[in-house]
């Protein structure tokens, strides 16, 4: 079966420019969640979408926002990018909500802003 | 709120011995742990998770980690390290935020393998 995919693999912007990364998840996985890993720290929660819902939101600022389709993939856009914004992006995916479910990651999408 | 410290951001080991990663958590309700590792330009791969059935948890790669309530400790270790076992290892917690549930991650650590 496959994994998380994610796409593009990487991406070059200039600040103020807008972009979009996709996320598909494993399939039968109705939740997917955006994180975002700058250079040498730990992943950071963005988003959670579960059945098309966003259900949590980290603290990250109003450019960016996400959604998810009927068919449970899900976009990450990101508004007037700022030279902060370069990080690798990575997706996750989990079956259900439940806090001991396990989440499973995608290769990321590797975002330099210029 | 849920959060989780690994101690040393850069470990080195000599191949076939011991490797110990240490991380602390802290959480006001029964925790479920996790760690992952991350190959470089990869994304990240689930060890092994404790969720409350075993206190020590067996993982892939002949990793295992021990969730100790007193000592509020999940370290992850491996009796002889391998070269292939060079990466970067995240400890996380899950965390409940409004209807979510996210993951809460340390700020990894480094293992190096020395030949």
């Amino acid at each position: 079966d496959a994994g998380v995919t994610q796409s593009p693999t990487h991406l070059i912007k200039t600040r103020g420019q807008h972009v979009t990364l996709r996320c598909s998840p494993i399939s039968g996985h109705k939740s997917v969640s955006w994180y975002q890993q700058v250079l040498g720290q730990g992943p950071q929660f963005i988003f959670q979408y579960y059945e098309k819902e966003e259900r949590g939101r980290g603290n990250f600022p109003d450019r960016f926002s996400a959604r998810q389709f009927p068919n449970y993939s899900s976009e990450l856009n990101v508004n007037a990018l700022l030279l902060g914004d370069s990080a690798l992006y990575l997706c996750a995916s989990s079956a259900a909500l439940r806090p001991q479910e396990t989440q499973y990651f995608g290769p990321g999408t590797r975002l330099l802003v210029l | 709120a849920q959060s989780v410290t690994q101690l040393g951001s850069h470990v080195s080991v000599s191949e076939g011995a011991l490797v110990l990663l240490r991380c602390n958590y802290s959480s006001s309700v029964p925790p479920y742990l996790f760690w992952y590792v991350q190959y470089p330009n990869q994304g990240l791969q689930l060890l092994l998770k404790y969720t409350s059935a075993a206190t020590l948890v067996k993982g892939i790669n002949g990793f295992e980690a021990e969730f100790k309530k007193s000592e509020t400790s999940f370290h992850l270790t491996k009796p002889s390290a391998h070269m292939s076992d060079a990466a970067e290892y995240f400890c996380a917690v899950s965390a409940h935020l409004q209807g979510a549930q996210k993951l809460v991650f340390g700020q990894g650590t480094r293992l190096t393998i020395n030949p």
